[in-house]
């Protein structure tokens, strides 16, 4: 079974619009960690925001939040006020049990975005 | 500061070749990482280290094998190259702190004819 489900493999949105990314995870774990990446067309991973199975908020980071829904297992990335340098593809991940550092993440197969003008 | 840097950058093998990627942070983490990523798979972990002279396998270890002499290098070695390996390799690392990110190298294309 997937642990982490990302079901658009394509979204576009306009300049200036907010989008939210979709992500859906599948753990037995209670405590686990979910990461979001963006890959732009350069290549390199960027990390854009992580929420903790126990943050009792959504995070937050510039114009990048998680809708975190711990029943629904989702995690999804909300991008307010799109610019044209959010065009890349975007990665969903988590982390299973506890850890103090050590990080054994599973990437989801990924979103790519499309702003236009 | 370099962050994680990869070399090299491209690398075109023929079958049954080997090589050895070489990854380097500056940021004095404890946990270092080797991905593929091939197309619409997202990326799998390869092989991963706690700390200097420890080594794991992960999801896709075979045909692959690391090693990690100092703490700042993790090297990802291909001993009989095959084409199912050609694919984007990344190294990544990060610092012993919950919730700490990894920070990922520019990555390694690697083609096998």
């Amino acid at each position: 079974a997937q642990k982490i489900t990302q079901t658009q493999p394509g979204m576009f949105v306009q300049e200036k619009e907010a989008v939210t990314l979709d992500c859906t995870y599948d753990t037995s774990d209670q405590s686990y960690g979910l990461f979001w990446y963006k890959q732009p067309s350069s290549g390199e991973m960027i990390f854009l925001i992580y929420q903790g199975s126990y943050d009792e908020q959504n995070a937050t980071e510039g114009r990048y939040s998680l809708n975190f829904q711990k029943a629904r297992k989702s995690a999804n990335l909300v991008i307010s006020a799109s610019q044209l340098g959010d065009s890349a593809m975007y990665f969903c991940a988590m982390r299973e049990g506890r850890s103090t550092g050590f990080q054994k993440l599973v990437f989801g197969t990924g979103t790519r975005l499309l702003v236009s003008p | 500061n370099a962050g994680v840097t990869q070399t090299p950058k491209f690398r075109v093998l023929k079958t049954g070749q080997s090589m050895t990627l070489l990854c380097a942070q500056d940021m004095n983490h404890e946990y270092m990482y080797w991905y593929r990523q091939d197309p619409g798979m997202g990326l799998r972990l390869i092989h991963y280290s706690v700390g200097e002279g420890t080594t794991a396998k992960g999801e896709v270890p075979d045909g692959y094998n690391v090693s990690r002499l100092k703490k700042q290098n993790f090297l990802l070695g291909l001993e009989s190259a095959a084409p199912s390996q050609t694919s984007v390799y990344f190294c990544a690392s990060n610092q012993n702190r919950q919730g700490s990110p990894l920070h990922f190298g520019n990555g390694t294309r690697l083609t096998v004819t």
